[in-house]
């Protein structure tokens, strides 16, 4: 069956980067586009970006342009999403999300927290 | 890119119907028929539960149906259920590769 596992929790100080894995197990990676979604406690989803199938291209949110890298390595078939220069704003649950297509996010990833924290 | 809009909060008795409306632009919402949306319970992961538009993941209880009006789509659920108390998002394609979320709507189930 089609799984997203993801790194576990990560604690920060500002300034500081953070690297999230996701490992899709089921289906092979490249087959469908992997998002990135966050959400801050208590608040709502907020789309990041995603790599697209095939050909790995990236498209970033304006939000997080320069500050976020997706990766894929497609033998561990697990993708990477590292953000930079983290500030306490950065506090959130980060989640993969497999696009089934056009746009719907059919699995996802159990969440990694990620705190930043002086 | 703005969030699209959604109420804050929506609320219904057990048996009852309620919508959830989502407010984009025309050049999201209004523009694509790829509107998806999800429900999400307190510490799990966000659950597809409509996508474009109108279609249904199989295992999704045949009570949630979804609609699009020009810039609006809305989340029915009708025979509402105990388990239904959650937050719900709606999500579009705004074009250019880009995606957007709503804000996210609480449900609660008197």
């Amino acid at each position: 069956q089609v799984q997203l596992v993801q790194s576990g929790a990560e604690v920060r100080k500002p300034g500081a980067s953070v690297k999230v894995s996701c490992k899709a197990s089921g289906y092979t990676l490249t087959t469908y586009s992997i998002h990135w979604v966050r959400q801050a406690p208590g608040q709502g989803l907020e789309w990041m970006g995603w790599v697209k199938h095939g050909n790995s291209d990236t498209k970033y949110s304006q939000r997080f342009q320069g500050r976020v890298t997706f990766t894929s390595d497609t033998p561990a078939s697990t993708v990477c999403m590292e953000l930079s220069s983290l500030t306490s704003e950065d506090t959130a649950v980060y989640y993969c999300a497999r696009e089934g297509g056009m746009i719907n996010f059919d699995y996802w990833g159990q969440g990694t927290l990620v705190t930043v924290s002086s | 890119q703005s969030a699209l809009t959604q109420p804050a909060s929506v609320s219904g008795s057990p048996g009852q119907s309620i919508s959830i409306s989502c407010t984009g632009t025309s050049g999201d919402v209004g523009k694509y028929d790829r509107v998806s949306w999800y429900q999400q319970h307190p510490g799990k992961a966000p659950k597809l539960i409509i996508y474009e538009v109108t279609e249904r993941p199989s295992g999704v209880s045949n009570r949630f149906s979804g609609s699009k009006s020009g810039n609006t789509a809305s989340l029915t659920i009708s025979g509402l259920q105990a388990e239904d108390e959650a937050d719900y998002y709606c999500c579009s394609y705004a074009g250019s590769s880009k995606v957007v979320f709503g804000g996210g709507t609480k449900l609660t189930v008197l």
